[in-house]
């Protein structure tokens, strides 16, 4: 099993293109996150959702915006980059009926 | 709204000595709070739950509500303990909040 994988797992962008970060999973949850992780301010929560077809806003969803067609995927898109969103992102699952999330490897994404 | 805190951003010991890394929450309700860990090119891993009561790889955390703390503690720290890790919030919802982080370098 390969758990949670992210790609593409190094992107550079200049201001204004957009892209999307695919994360996929074959643990078979429902709960599934897109965080940003930046130094000194730890892991802030971007959007999450509870199953198939929904989303919810995180902490930090302004710039983003996600998708869950499929339960095994979480698309999380930039319309138009900017250099604030220079950052790692990492995309977890969450083991149901608990608090344990699984990680992926993170995507390091650099804004120009 | 729930806040988690890390007031360390580093903390450097020598091998063989104690750690503490400290964390304080706010939270209204029962918080349900985690520690996790990232090694060097590794994934975010979950270290321990305070639900569990657990001891891993010789680390331990109470939680203290009179405090809000949930502070990690090892007796005699390892050079392969060096590592980033996160304090985090369940808040029985769908969320989970997570610390600053704080980096731990153990020097042999």
């Amino acid at each position: 099993n390969a758990g949670v994988t992210q790609t593409p797992k190094f992107r550079v962008l200049k201001t204004g293109q957009s892209m999307t970060l695919l994360c996929a999973q074959d643990m078979n949850h429902e709960y599934m996150y897109w965080y940003r992780q930046d130094p000194g301010m730890g892991l802030r929560l971007i959007h999450y959702s509870v199953g198939e077809g929904t989303t919810a806003k995180g902490e930090v969803p302004d710039g983003y915006n996600v998708s869950r067609l499929k339960k095994q995927n979480f698309l999380l898109g930039l319309e138009s980059a900017a250099p604030s969103q220079t950052s790692v992102y990492f995309c977890a699952t969450r083991r149901d009926g608990t608090g344990e999330l699984f990680f992926g490897e993170g995507s390091r994404l650099t804004v120009l | 709204a729930q806040r988690v805190t890390q007031p360390e951003k580093l903390l450097s010991v020598f091998k063989g000595a104690p750690v503490e890394l400290k964390c304080n929450y706010s939270y209204s309700g029962s918080p349900e709070l985690f520690w996790y860990v990232q090694y060097s090119r590794q994934r975010l891993q979950l270290l321990l739950r305070h639900i569990s009561r657990e001891s891993i790889k010789g680390f331990t955390a109470d939680l203290n509500k009179g405090e809000t703390s949930f502070h990690l503690k090892k007796p005699f720290a390892q050079e392969e303990d060096s590592a980033m890790y996160y304090c985090a919030l369940n808040n029985a919802g769908n969320m989970l909040t997570f610390g600053g982080g704080t980096r731990l370098m153990v020097k042999p």
